[in-house]
């Protein structure tokens, strides 16, 4: 069946380190991924999404593309914020199949 | 305000007691969803809801019922609550039709219900 593998966290950085989150994923035909992200006290929001393989989703600095071959979406920034700790989801869904499939999640915190 | 709305945000109760939660939505969506959120298990699909006539289980629908009454509302029941229920659940919308694009797949969440089952 489908499904998510993302990094353990908590990943701990400095005011503008570079991140990554890792994500593979296992599933049949082309799915959608996504990276969603969920800011302390409130719900999931999208941050960013790709459709296609080699496609590059991006929103608010951080970048993700869509590797067929070795089947990930891992999430990039370039230099993060105190303001971007939160937990991050990746996820997938099938085309023709509007159901989530949700990775553990990976906690973030950024220190000044 | 918020374009999907749970209630309670918090709960406390006591096992064996029967708790809903509730969801509405202004976003005008068909499609409607509960999950539940558990520290390192990220979201688990409880029920899931196409129309107004269309009910589905997710993969972890033991223990739990729902109740689509309109097509912007949807409940979630735990007609007797035990601890392991314990969790944060969300409710969530998408609109496969709609600008987004047709099984692009984003959902639109509410702000999530903590509930503590004693």
């Amino acid at each position: 069946g489908n499904s998510v593998t993302q990094m353990e966290g908590p990943v701990t950085l400095s005011e503008e380190a570079f991140l990554t989150i890792n994500c593979t994923y296992t599933a049949t035909g082309y799915p959608s991924l996504f990276w969603y992200v969920q800011y302390p006290g409130e719900g999931l929001q999208l941050l960013l999404k790709a459709t296609k393989a080699d496609d590059k989703g991006s929103n608010k600095g951080f970048e993700a593309t869509y590797r067929k071959e070795t089947t990930s979406f891992h999430l990039e920034k370039g230099s993060v914020q105190v303001s971007d700790s939160a937990v991050y989801f990746c996820a997938l869904t099938s085309r023709g199949y509007n159901k989530l499939i949700f990775g553990a999640g990976t906690r973030l915190a950024v220190h000044p | 305000d918020a374009d999907v709305t749970q209630t309670p945000r918090n709960r406390i109760t006591k096992t064996g007691k029967r708790i809903m939660l509730e969801c509405s939505q202004t976003k005008g969506h068909d499609r409607m969803y509960w999950y539940r959120q558990d520290p390192g298990l990220g979201l688990r699909l409880i029920y899931y809801s196409f129309d107004v006539k269309d009910i589905n289980k997710g993969e972890i629908s033991d223990g739990y019922s729902v109740s689509r009454q309109a097509q912007a509302k949807f409940s979630l029941s735990l007609e007797s609550a035990i601890p392991n229920q314990t969790a944060l659940y969300f409710c969530a919308t998408s609109d496969p039709s709609g600008s987004q694009s047709a099984n692009t797949g984003e959902l639109f969440f509410g702000e999530g219900s903590r509930l503590t089952v004693l």
